[in-house]
């Protein structure tokens, strides 16, 4: 099994400009989640799915949007990049609930974005 | 506020010393689980294991083992006789069975180098 699969893997934008961050996870997940890591902090999470067709905002959700329109995939975008939006992102999933249910969260292998 | 605070920034040791990286976290909920997380040079996170806390027993796997201590609100990690390819960011996280933002709040990390 792949596991989560994130793409691309490293990205330069310049102020601005747009992209999409694709997270895919072949475990049958219902909850995925985006996090952003930063030098000396822990992962901060951005927005997170509960189900498919369903989003919400994490602790940084301001700058980003997402969309679950399949359960399988979380994209991640950004309408206007920003530099303080580089960053190291992380794509998880996870079978259920982190806080209710005895489960783990598996990640990706994070996309690391500059943005000049 | 939930919190987690790993206050060793970065660790260096000789290889087959034991290390012991420190967790504390602050919640309010009786109900929630830690988790240890490894991020080697590669990049990807490695789940390594997760408590819930209503389980204090310490936990032993090879060479990892961990100390869970409500009294302090602590959960310890100890590698012993460590070696080169324990070289790696280590992150502590909690859930909380009360919080409904279905996050995991993370500690900075621990940065360990174990030198040959």
């Amino acid at each position: 099994n792949a596991g989560v699969t994130q793409t691309p893997k490293f990205r330069v934008l310049k102020t601005g400009q747009s992209m999409t961050l694709l997270c895919a996870q072949d475990m049958n997940h219902e909850y995925m989640y985006w996090y952003r890591q930063d030098p000396g902090m822990g992962l901060r999470l951005i927005h997170y799915s509960v189900g498919e067709g369903t989003t919400a905002k994490g602790e940084v959700p301001d700058g980003y949007n997402v969309s679950r329109l399949k359960k399988q995939n979380f994209l991640l975008g950004l309408e206007s990049a920003a530099p303080s939006q580089t960053s190291v992102y992380f794509c998880a999933s996870s079978t259920s609930d982190l806080g209710r249910r005895s489960t783990e969260a598996f990640f990706g292998q994070g996309t690391r974005l500059t943005v000049v | 506020a939930q919190k987690v605070t790993q206050a060793q920034t970065e660790i260096s040791v000789v290889e087959k010393e034991d290390v012991t990286l420190d967790c504390v976290y602050e919640t309010r909920d009786t109900t929630y689980y830690l988790f240890w997380y490894k991020q080697p040079p590669s990049g990807e996170l490695v789940f390594l294991i997760r408590r819930n806390s209503f389980d204090e027993q310490n936990e032993i796997s090879g060479r990892y083992s961990w100390n869970f201590q409500k009294s302090t609100s602590s959960f310890n990690f100890t590698i012993t006789a460590s070696q080169v390819v324990d070289s790696a960011v280590y992150f502590c996280a909690l859930s909380e069975a009360e919080d409904s933002n279905y996050q995991l709040i993370w500690g900075a990390g621990t940065k360990l180098i174990i030198k040959p």
